[in-house]
């Protein structure tokens, strides 16, 4: 059973359309949430961490908000650069804790 | 451009080689972590070492041995390894353990033949 849900899986957008990604959760005691861009052959980027829910952190076109069940990364106005693969990773748990990762959704940004 | 270096960016090992990969980061992290990758998939956690000391094997095979020489610096050393470890291995560091994002290098691309 999934812990983390990342929807859609895959989402293509022409350049401008604004849209949203999706992370739901399922875990309890949840003591962070980040979001992480991912392009081909490189490392996860860091993007955003929210502790709390009613958070909101923006940079440039994406802002990533958070609930007690879900967080949202929305994108408004985007640019063919913004083509990654965006990673969810919800820290929860005790003592040393654990940190899972969501299946990522990978965007795609026409021109 | 990372703040966490990982060298070499590719390699191609035979199923009999030793060779090791390595991870440095000068942002001041106490935690390291080795993390495995395959096509299309999330990371999945191998090893974390917090204040230079392993803290957390996800039951890595033993072809694959950790070390931690000091604050800065992680090595991975691979030894008899089989085509299916061929994925991209991925270093991170992060402040005070866990509840602190991680900063992901760009990671070694390893293919086993």
């Amino acid at each position: 059973e999934d812990q983390v849900t990342q929807s859609p899986e895959a989402l293509r957008l022409q350049e401008g359309e604004s849209s949203s990604l999706n992370c739901s959760y399922t875990v309890s005691g949840l003591r962070g949430l980040f979001w992480y861009r991912q392009d081909p052959g490189k490392g996860p980027e860091f993007l955003f961490t929210l502790y709390s829910a009613g958070e909101e952190k923006e940079k440039e076109r994406l802002k990533a908000t958070l609930t007690k069940k879900e967080s949202f990364l929305h994108i408004t106005a985007p640019k063919p650069e913004d083509s990654a693969t965006y990673l969810c990773a919800l820290f929860y748990g005790g003592s040393q804790g654990n940190l899972i990762f969501g299946k990522g959704t990978k965007l795609s940004v026409k021109p | 451009d990372t703040e966490v270096t990982q060298t070499p960016k590719h390699l191609v090992m035979g199923m009999t080689n030793k060779k090791s990969l390595k991870c440095e980061q000068h942002m001041g992290h106490r935690a390291m972590y080795w993390y495995k990758q395959k096509a299309k998939k999330p990371p999945e956690l191998m090893f974390v070492y917090s204040y230079e000391k392993l803290s957390i094997n996800e039951s890595v095979p033993s072809r694959f041995s950790p070390e931690c020489p000091n604050s800065s610096l992680l090595n991975l050393h691979l030894h008899a390894l089989q085509p299916e470890d061929s994925a991209l291995y991925l270093c991170a560091s992060s402040q005070e353990g866990r509840g602190s994002p991680l900063h992901f290098g760009n990671g070694t691309r390893l293919t086993v033949t």
